[in-house]
């Protein structure tokens, strides 16, 4: 069974240009999460889809970051525009009820 | 909110010796613990976990323990290897909150060999 996929696995950009990230969750699991992680810290929730539906956002920039997961399938995260601050490993995990399973994640640098 | 906390954050222990690493929850709805093993450039993998309805949970080398009273659960890695060596995050979710999963900091481990 293949895993999360996730592109690009390692993007630099300089500071105010956008930048998207792309997810493919593990066949046949409704729920999708993007958890961001800063260096020497765990993962922290942006946002968690149950399907198509985004359940919780709470944690998410939404002045500048947006997601979507049209067809309940795939997702792509992005942000616009990049600050310093948002470098970090973006990471996409998937799963089914609680329990969840992680893609290789993508590092960005901001330059 | 959930609040999880994880000690300790660094530990080096001999090959072959055994490792402990401890984590406390705040939120007593809290229903659902998940261990996740993180080396170096690489993905979180969830190791073992374990539900508020029993109290360990083994797996060959790995164990969980959960104190539902004190709120607190810790990993217990015996006979330990290099190839043990990695980041750990505890983590925990409860149905009150829709099931989000918050991590602890996370413990480096390091096996001596």
């Amino acid at each position: 069974e293949a895993g999360v996929v996730q592109s690009p696995r390692y993007k630099i950009i300089e500071k105010k240009q956008p930048v998207a990230f792309w997810c493919n969750p593990i066949s046949g699991h409704n729920t999708l999460y993007w958890y961001r992680q800063n260096l020497g810290q765990g993962p922290e929730l942006l946002i968690r889809y149950e399907n198509e539906e985004a359940v919780d956002d709470s944690q998410l920039p939404k002045d500048r970051f947006s997601a979507e997961r049209l067809k309940g399938v795939d997702s792509t995260l992005k942000i616009q525009p990049a600050e310093l601050g948002d470098s970090a490993v973006y990471l996409c995990a998937s799963g089914v009820a609680d329990t969840q399973y992680f893609g290789p994640g993508t590092r960005l640098t901001v330059l | 909110g959930e609040n999880v906390e994880q000690h300790p954050s660094t530990l080096s222990v001999q090959e072959g010796d055994s490792a402990v690493i401890k984590c406390t929850y705040s939120d007593s709805a809290s229903n659902y613990f998940p261990w996740y093993k993180q080396e170096l450039g690489k993905r979180p993998q969830l190791i073992i976990d374990i539900r508020s309805n029993v109290g360990e949970k083994k797996d060959q080398r790995i164990a969980v323990t959960l104190n539902k009273t004190a709120k607190h659960f810790s990993l217990h890695i015996t006979e330990t290897q290099p190839e043990d060596s990695a980041v750990y995050f505890c983590a925990a979710s409860s149905k009150t909150s829709y099931d989000k999963v918050i991590f602890g900091p996370g413990t480096s481990l390091s096996v001596i060999p």
